[in-house]
Parts: structure tokens; sequence; C-alpha cells
């Protein structure tokens, strides 16, 4: 079964830092194209970043463009989030998202953060 | 950057109605988009993939239409299980963008 499991959310300070991990498994991850969503409280679903499975293509939301990084390890089947210079309107549940091949299926169960001081 | 606009954000129906969601794109996206259902809580799964094809294991009373900028997904015969919030989301073109979405609730 394929599987998605987000950790490293938590309460941060603004201007703090935050990695989030994503780890897969049922599937061939190297193989697949995986994306970062967030949803913050009450509002609706923001695309934020997806890189290729070989991690040689990576794209941003200008929201997030210089401050957050994706990144992959194929080898530990997992994709990254290293957010950075992180603000208040940041505070949002973040999915990671398998494109198979161009629309997210399945989700993870989601990570909260919360900017806050 | 491509816009969606779904209409209506809301809507209240009853158990067994046919209940018609609106996606419109800010430009031609051709078949490029997916409807996703959302419960409280819950992460958005997809329901409809490439305008019109159903999702693997997505029962059959969804469906989905349309080209370009104007889209529709269409519930036939509402069950309990399907209030939600469902949004659109186009796979045209980098930023990929979501729609507001649209809440089904129990009238």
């Amino acid at each position: 079964e394929v599987h998605l499991v987000e950790s490293g959310g938590g309460l941060v300070q603004p201007g703090g830092s935050l990695r989030l991990s994503c780890a897969a498994s049922g599937f061939n991850f190297n193989t697949y194209e995986m994306n970062w969503v967030r949803q913050a409280p009450g509002k609706g679903l923001e695309w934020l970043s997806y890189i290729s499975g070989a991690g040689l293509s990576i794209y941003y939301a200008d929201s997030v463009k210089g401050r957050f990084t994706i990144s992959r390890d194929n080898a530990k089947n997992s994709v990254y989030l290293q957010m950075n210079s992180l603000r208040a309107d940041d505070t949002a549940v973040y999915y990671c998202a398998r494109t198979a091949p161009d629309w997210f299926a399945p989700w993870g169960q989601g990570t909260l953060v919360t900017v806050s001081s | 950057d491509i816009q969606m606009t779904q209409s209506p954000s809301s809507v209240s129906a009853s158990v067994g109605d046919r209940v018609t969601l609106t996606c419109r794109a800010s430009q031609d996206i051709s078949n490029r988009l997916a409807w996703y259902q959302q419960k409280p809580g819950k992460a958005p799964e997809l329901l409809i993939y490439a305008a019109s094809s159903l999702q693997s294991g997505v029962p059959s009373r969804f469906s989905g239409s349309g080209s370009g900028t104007d889209f529709t997904l269409t519930i036939s015969g509402l069950q309990p299980e399907d209030f939600a919030t469902y949004y659109c989301q186009q796979a045209n073109s980098f930023p990929l963008t979501f729609g507001g979405g649209t809440k089904v609730e129990i009238k």
C-alpha cells in the first residue's frame, strides 16, 4: 500500500527554521515526483513546491521562494522541506503528496507548523 | 499564474440530491484539471483527474466534465459521506494552483 508520513512540525518563533520530512513506502519512490502543499487554519490548499524523481527539476510558489528548499533522498525514500525565515502566515498544516502522474495522490496525513512567539 | 475560481463557495443539499460544482480557470488549461475531496481534519483525496477520469475506488456517482476554462464536478445522488469540501486544481503549468473550495453542507 502506498503510504506517506510527514514529520517535523511544531512550534517555532518568527524568523526561525524548521525541517519537515516525508517518508514514503509502498512504491518505487525514485520514479515519482513529489510535492509539498499547505493549508492555513480554516483556509484552502496552497501548493508550495515540486521536485522531480531525480531531484533535477524543482519549482516553488512565489510565497516561499528564497525561504524554503525542497530536497529528496531516494536512498531513504524521503522528501524534505527546509523552511527558513518563518513568518506567522506560514502557520499551516503541511502535506506531502505524490504526483501520479500529474495529480496529487496520495497525500500524507499532514504535520502542523505553528509560527508564534 | 493561472487563477482557479470555484463557485459556489458553499451549497446546502439533501441526501439524494444532484449537486453540481463549478471551477473556472483564468486561461485555457485543456483537460489538465483534478478534483479533490477533503473532510474535516483529514488530508484531501483525489476524486477526478484529467477533468473527467474517475480515480480508482471513487464511487461512480462522482463525475467530472469540461475542458479549456470551464469545468464541473457532479455528484449524482448525494450520500451522507459526501458532505465535505471540494477543491479543483490545475496541472497545466507551474505554479500549480487550487480553487478556493466549495463546501457541501447538509440542508
